[in-house]
């Protein structure tokens, strides 16, 4: 399967609002509302920030949020704060096993 | 504390073998679907193989009959034997547990091994 399609670079200023975009197909993204959102920052394993498109696990800020529409599933972070600076992936079921997993490309968010 | 720690990462030659390993602990492991998922150097996230907890397991076209994962729930430990190593294998393999009642999302990661596929 092909992997998700991600900017590869956003930015914004602390305190402002970002927004990254993740496009698929539907028989991934459009298909299912498994979409999950993974920060990394440099030499980290990455980390679950969003699942099920648009929840978040305990102990994550309420500045990210997500959510999604068609084939495109978005990842926004308010209040930008500069711990925020980190690549973000997301990731889709793709239906074609029980564990069919593709992920985006990643996008570095970089906090001016 | 819930963690993953992954160990066996190495240089090996192309076509060669190494087995990782991927101990658990903090959590009951057995009743967890588990994972391989891979990085290369600068480069996005791979899935690399699943085991559910009933010992099923799914693999992308990319390493199917090559990788085997594996589980020993005893030992609260997770394998990943690969064979006819490339260097495209190149890459960070990080163990990483997937909760149903997240989507199967991957919650918890281990900080990953490196593994080097070169002459």
């Amino acid at each position: 399967q092909s992997a998700l399609t991600q900017p590869p670079s956003a930015s914004g200023s602390p305190g402002q609002s970002v927004t990254i975009s993740c496009t698929g197909t539907s028989s991934d993204v459009g298909g299912y509302n498994y979409v999950s959102w993974y920060q990394q920052h440099p030499g980290k394993a990455p980390k679950l920030m969003i699942y099920e498109v648009s929840k978040r696990p305990s102990g994550v800020p309420d500045r990210f949020s997500g959510s999604k529409s068609g084939n495109t599933a978005s990842l926004t972070v308010s209040g930008l704060q500069a711990e925020d600076e980190a690549d973000y992936y997301c990731s889709s079921y793709a239906g074609s096993n029980n564990f069919d997993v593709v992920f985006g490309g990643g996008t570095k968010l970089t906090v001016l | 504390e819930v963690q993953l720690v992954e160990s066996g990462g190495g240089l090996v030659q192309p076509g060669g073998s190494l087995r990782l390993s991927c101990a658990a602990s903090g959590f009951t492991f057995s009743s967890y679907d588990m994972h391989w998922v891979r990085q290369a150097t600068g480069k996005g996230l791979e899935w690399v193989s699943a085991i559910g907890t009933a010992g099923d397991t799914y693999y992308p076209g990319s390493v199917k009959g090559r990788f085997t994962i594996s589980r020993e729930n005893a030992k609260n430990s997770l394998y990943l034997q690969m064979n006819s190593l490339r260097a495209g294998d190149t890459a960070v393999y990080y163990c990483a547990r997937s909760s149903a009642d997240r989507g199967n999302a991957f919650d918890i990661w281990g900080q990953g091994t490196m593994v080097t596929v070169s002459s």
